[in-house]
């Protein structure tokens, strides 16, 4: 069974440009969440698709959004970068039909902004 | 007030002895409790669900969840150089499902 796949895993981008991102869930999971990690902040939850609709938002400004298709399949774009928004992203797959269902990560995209 | 809040490191233990890590939790409600362990510059990786009140044991990894005390915890026996990684506390709101971290607990395991 396939993992998580994110990509690009590297990505460097300058101040005002926009970035998207890409994560296939696990095959038969309709949960997609996305993280922001830096080492100050830690884990920061962006949002979560579940079936093509936004599920929950975390704290983060409009320039942060995302969208899911119908294969599950989710992308997070990021618009007017900042140098802030330097970190590693992650995405969670679960199965999302219930709560208590284990979420695993992909790899990872980790940006950087200069 | 954090919704995920885990003792503070760094956590550095001798080999083959016990590592125990805590993470404590605002939601009331919530019913879903994991651990995961990340190793520097990888991505998280799940070692552990728990669910019910009382201990979890899955190899040298023993979880305990204590629902009225809002309190979680992660023993890790004979402590290996391998088990050398942050370990991050995540919680499952209660009402949405919302995965919460805890800013994690990085623990070094000295041969």
């Amino acid at each position: 069974k396939a993992g998580v796949t994110q990509t690009p895993r590297y990505l460097i981008k300058t101040r005002g440009q926009q970035v998207t991102l890409s994560c296939s869930p696990i095959s038969g999971h309709r949960s997609v969440s996305w993280y922001q990690q830096t080492p100050g902040q830690g884990l920061q939850f962006l949002f979560e698709y579940f079936s093509e609709t936004q599920r929950n938002k975390g704290n983060f400004p409009g320039r942060f959004s995302g969208r899911q298709f119908s294969n599950s399949r989710s992308e997070m774009n990021v618009s007017t970068l900042e140098l802030g928004d330097s970190a590693l992203y992650l995405c969670a797959s679960r199965d999302g039909l219930a709560g208590n269902t284990e979420a695993f990560f992909g790899q990872g995209t980790r940006l950087t902004v200069v | 007030q954090k919704e995920v809040e885990q003792n503070s490191g760094p956590l550095s233990v001798p080999e083959g002895a016990i590592a125990s890590l805590n993470c404590t939790y605002s939601d009331r409600g919530s019913q879903s409790f994991f651990w995961y362990r990340q190793y520097s510059g990888k991505s998280p990786e799940l070692i552990m669900s728990i669910y019910s009140n009382g201990d979890k044991e899955d190899g040298r990894f023993t979880a305990q969840l204590n629902k009225a005390s809002q309190y979680v915890s992660l023993l890790i026996r004979d402590s290996q150089p391998s088990d050398s990684a942050t370990y991050l506390c995540a919680v499952n709101g209660a009402n949405d499902y919302k995965l919460s971290f805890g800013a994690g607990t990085t623990v070094t395991v000295r041969a």
